[in-house]
């Protein structure tokens, strides 16, 4: 079945810095990455997804990366603010969603 | 076009006893995915079903754990004499369509909060 590896599990930045998530999966046959954001208590929200027969797609300071070859895809955001701090997951499916471990980012004001 | 809604929020219950959680899909939506979280960790795939069908189980425990999606109402995950081990968040995901080999957007709801004393 699939996997999905995630890195950092921390990851912390200072505020209007970049920062970068990196997700491998082990299925090829996987066609959909979505990444989710999730606050301390709070439900996982959607922030982007892409499918296979894309290699990037971007919302305002949000980007996703696929790179199909190696199996790896990539969540970048630039310009950092505070309210961007949560547990970022990523996850890989052929039909349900199979997380990764998640990534706690914390950006300092 | 109200998310998806999950009840109870927060259940407390003691060893032995029966938990039942409940998730009504966004409306438009005929699949619901169940998710276990335990504390400090990932969300793991559990079940997934369509109206009175379970599509996948895969991730579902042998034991004590059943999930439906009846025709009317909504989709119910039950746990039997439930065991500390099985104190976690439950969260439930709709998602519109699904064509064969393809994966539409999950919406998760707000979760329930299950404690086992």
């Amino acid at each position: 079945g699939e996997n999905v590896e995630q890195h950092p599990s921390t990851l912390s930045v200072q505020e209007g810095d970049s920062a970068v998530i990196k997700c491998t999966y082990s299925d090829s046959a996987s066609n959909y990455f979505p990444w989710y954001k999730q606050e301390l208590g709070k439900r996982p929200q959607l922030i982007i997804d892409i499918r296979s027969n894309v290699g990037e797609k971007k919302d305002q300071r949000i980007a996703v990366t696929l790179n199909k070859t190696a199996k790896h895809f990539s969540l970048h955001i630039t310009e950092t603010q505070p309210e961007d701090s949560a547990v970022y997951f990523c996850a890989g499916s052929q039909g349900n969603l199979i997380f990764g471990k998640g990534t706690k980012l914390s950006v300092k004001p | 076009n109200a998310g998806v809604m999950q009840n109870p929020r927060h259940l407390v219950r003691r060893r032995g006893q029966e938990a039942r959680l409940r998730c009504s899909p966004m409306k438009g939506h005929s699949h619901v995915y169940w998710y276990r979280q335990l504390p400090e960790e990932g969300l793991k795939f559990m079940v997934y079903l369509q109206k009175e069908n379970i599509i996948d189980e895969s991730g579902m425990p042998k034991e004590r754990f059943s999930a439906e999606f009846p025709k009317e109402g909504p989709s119910i995950l039950r746990i039997q004499q439930v065991v500390r081990g099985d104190s976690a968040a439950y969260f439930c995901a709709s998602s519109p369509f699904l064509l064969a080999g393809d994966t539409d957007t999950q919406y998760f709801g707000p979760g329930t909060r299950l404690t086992v004393l």
